[in-house]
């Protein structure tokens, strides 16, 4: 069974700050995806990085798929509160399916 | 452009009763999932439609649960009857696409509460 742990599972920073958050896994993936949710509502995608070593950078947004595509990282360099919610990783899909395996979560709260 | 939908937002309902989720793809979507989040744990697949047909339903968890998407257009997920474990929240998805290849935009999701 493929498992992605996120870490940290909560993080409370000041505007301004950087954070990383990270999803490891033991299994390798076709694909990474990441995306934020927001309170009531669903999952909104930010990015999919496909190749082993890829960065994609968003705004202040770098998100890295690690060479082995077994592990991935998002970067966030001057947080704003805006960048509040529940970001999740996941991978996917499985051989032959279109399964997405959704990581554990971490919730950010960015304070003004 | 609607987004995906689904009904009810809420739904509580007593143990061994059933209870029916809706969703709307958005429009021209062929793929349809269905994916869910219970207490303090990761969200899961639970099953797959390309149009009017299952792909996969590997993660549908027993029986109990019933998904349909007649005439390849919104799908309907019933649980039935329902257990104390089926509370969580219940999340569709669509795409045009096979998620590798495209976006899969997800509903607002469906809080169901079973006491």
């Amino acid at each position: 069974t493929q498992l992605l742990e996120q870490s940290p599972q909560f993080l409370s920073i000041q505007e301004g700050e950087n954070l990383t958050v990270y999803c490891n896994s033991s299994s390798v993936f076709s694909s990474l995806q990441w995306y934020r949710q927001e309170p009531g509502e669903g999952p909104v995608l930010l990015v999919t990085v496909v190749t082993g070593g890829e960065v994609k950078k968003l705004k202040r947004l770098t998100f890295q798929f690690g060479d082995a595509r077994k592990d991935s990282s998002l970067h966030i360099t001057a947080a704003q509160p805006g960048d509040t919610g529940l970001y999740l990783c996941a991978g996917g899909p499985e051989a032959d399916t279109d399964k997405l395996i959704f990581g554990t979560g971490t919730r950010l709260q960015v304070f003004p | 452009e609607a987004g995906v939908t689904q009904f009810p937002s809420h739904s509580v309902i007593e143990k061994g009763q059933t209870v029916t989720l809706r969703c709307d793809p958005i429009s021209g979507h062929d793929n349809l999932y269905w994916y869910r989040r219970v207490m303090g744990k990761e969200i899961k697949f639970l099953l797959h439609f390309v149009k009017e047909s299952k792909q996969d339903e590997s993660g549908m968890p027993n029986n109990r649960f019933l998904a349909e998407r007649t005439g390849g257009t919104y799908s309907t997920l019933k649980v039935q009857p329902a257990e104390l474990e089926d509370s969580g929240v219940y999340f569709c998805a669509s795409s045009q696409d096979r998620v590798w290849w495209t976006e899969a935009f997800f509903g607002q999701g469906t809080r169901l509460t079973v006491v």
